[in-house]
């Protein structure tokens, strides 16, 4: 079947840095966003990624496997503003993307 | 920047109750959706459209209408609500065909007793 899968929970030590890990299964793919939601707010697009491969965005970074059906998001030299849900959301064939249930980030001093 | 603005922002009603929700876009984006979020379930599609007049389902489109009166209009329907439709529910709105970016608005928690 479809969907898209993200571990529950993920902590951090402040300054260090944080993998948020996606895993999907699709009938076509066409492309991959992710985006941060930060509790009680919308959801704000992050970035964006269709090819494989390491895409550097500074303090987000994201990769992409294709063939494995497997995406993180990377961010780097946490603060604790980071603390917030980030969600990955999958396009395939159709028209609009499927979200996954999201991953909460804690970002401890 | 895309705006995109909801109304109500919180509403309480009754099982069998009537609810509207309103959503307005002012970046003549094509396309706009409907979501609910829920724990365990993270967002889930109820329906989209790509332009007024136009209605496309989604994933989780079982009681609820819709109706694009605009395009910067945008209205999720419930006409007998019921207590597992309690909910956050968000609207979003994006460019063209196949776009990536979707512009959320701040969304409507309802509550239905």
């Amino acid at each position: 079947g479809q969907g898209v899968e993200q571990p529950d929970n993920l902590m951090s030590v402040e300054g260090t840095f944080a993998r948020v890990n996606c895993t999907y299964s699709t009938s076509g793919f066409n492309g991959l966003s992710w985006y941060q939601q930060r509790e009680g707010h919308a959801p704000v697009f992050l970035s964006y990624v269709v090819l494989d491969g390491l895409k550097d965005s500074g303090h987000f970074s994201t990769f992409l496997s294709r063939s494995n059906g497997y995406s993180y998001l990377l961010l780097t030299e946490l603060q604790i503003k980071d603390s917030a849900s980030y969600l990955c959301a999958v396009r395939d064939l159709g028209t609009y993307q499927r979200f996954g249930t999201g991953t909460k980030l804690q970002v401890v001093p | 920047e895309a705006a995109v603005t909801q109304s109500p922002r919180n509403k309480v009603t009754v099982t069998g109750g009537n609810v509207t929700l309103s959503c307005r876009q002012t970046n003549s984006h094509n396309y706009m959706y409907w979501y609910r979020q829920d724990t365990g379930h993270g967002l889930r599609l109820i329906h989209y459209s790509y332009g007024a007049g136009n209605l496309q389902i989604g994933d989780v489109p079982d009681g609820y209408k819709a109706t694009r009166t605009t395009q910067e209009d945008f209205f999720l329907l419930l006409e007998l609500a019921s207590p597992s439709q309690t909910s956050l529910y968000f609207c979003a709105s994006s460019e063209g065909q196949g776009a990536y970016e979707q512009y959320f608005g701040p969304g409507t928690r309802l509550t239905v007793l």
